[in-house]
């Protein structure tokens, strides 16, 4: 059973315009969120998290949105640029007797169009 | 510079075969985990260990073994028991309540 969703397996975007990643999580007991940014045969890098207690953070272009009661975040790029192409996850940290463990989405790959 | 090392890159395992992945990392993390990405699969957890010599299964632990004697040390053997060991392998390691540091991974292939 999935915990942690992204239903769009890819998004297309042009450059300059805002681009929105969605992730929906099932587990009301998860409590902090990252956003993970990968490219091609390389490992992920971290870009930006959000705690529970938060319902938005910012870092220059990426802001991450989280609606608690619609177990939902999203992740907002602007503007978008053609380096920002690449499979983006989504993970919430575990807890109980697998705290501090990641759980992640599929991914959805953005493409940035010139 | 600080950081974690897999390797090596790129690895090929004849059918029946061992094999084992190296991670390393000298952030002075205390767990560390190993992924396996396959396309459209998102990263699956195979193994984790929050201290040394303590380990513990993810979700797709089979087939597969870990050891972990030293802290910044986390090798993965891929046993012959895994029938579709074909993937990417990605090592992480982190503290308790910081986000996780990945390897560039290791893309395996059985041949």
């Amino acid at each position: 059973d999935q915990q942690v969703k992204q239903n769009s397996p890819s998004l297309s975007v042009q450059e300059g315009r805002i681009s929105i990643l969605n992730c929906d999580y099932t587990n009301s007991m998860f409590d902090y969120f990252l956003w993970y940014k990968k490219y091609p045969a390389e490992g992920p890098t971290f870009l930006i998290s959000i705690s529970s207690i938060k319902d938005k953070n910012e870092d220059g272009r990426f802001t991450v949105f989280l609606n608690k009661s619609a177990k939902h975040l999203s992740l907002h790029i602007v503007p978008s640029q053609p380096g920002d192409s690449a499979v983006y996850f989504c993970a919430a940290r575990g807890y109980g007797g697998s705290q501090g463990n990641l759980i992640f989405g599929k991914g959805t790959k953005l493409s940035v169009k010139p | 510079d600080g950081g974690i090392t897999q390797s090596p890159k790129y690895l090929f395992r004849k059918e029946g075969q061992n094999v084992t992945l190296s991670c390393e990392q000298n952030l002075n993390h205390d767990a560390m985990y190993w992924y396996r990405q396959d396309p459209g699969q998102g990263l699956r957890l195979i193994y984790y260990s929050q201290i040394v010599n303590d380990f513990q299964k993810g979700d797709i632990a089979e087939g597969y073994s870990v050891s972990r004697e030293k802290k910044e040390s986390f090798p993965l053997t891929v046993t012959s028991a895994q029938k579709n060991p074909t993937a990417f392998y990605l090592c992480a390691s982190k503290l308790m309540n910081t986000e996780a540091f990945f390897g560039q991974g290791t893309r395996l292939t059985v041949v």
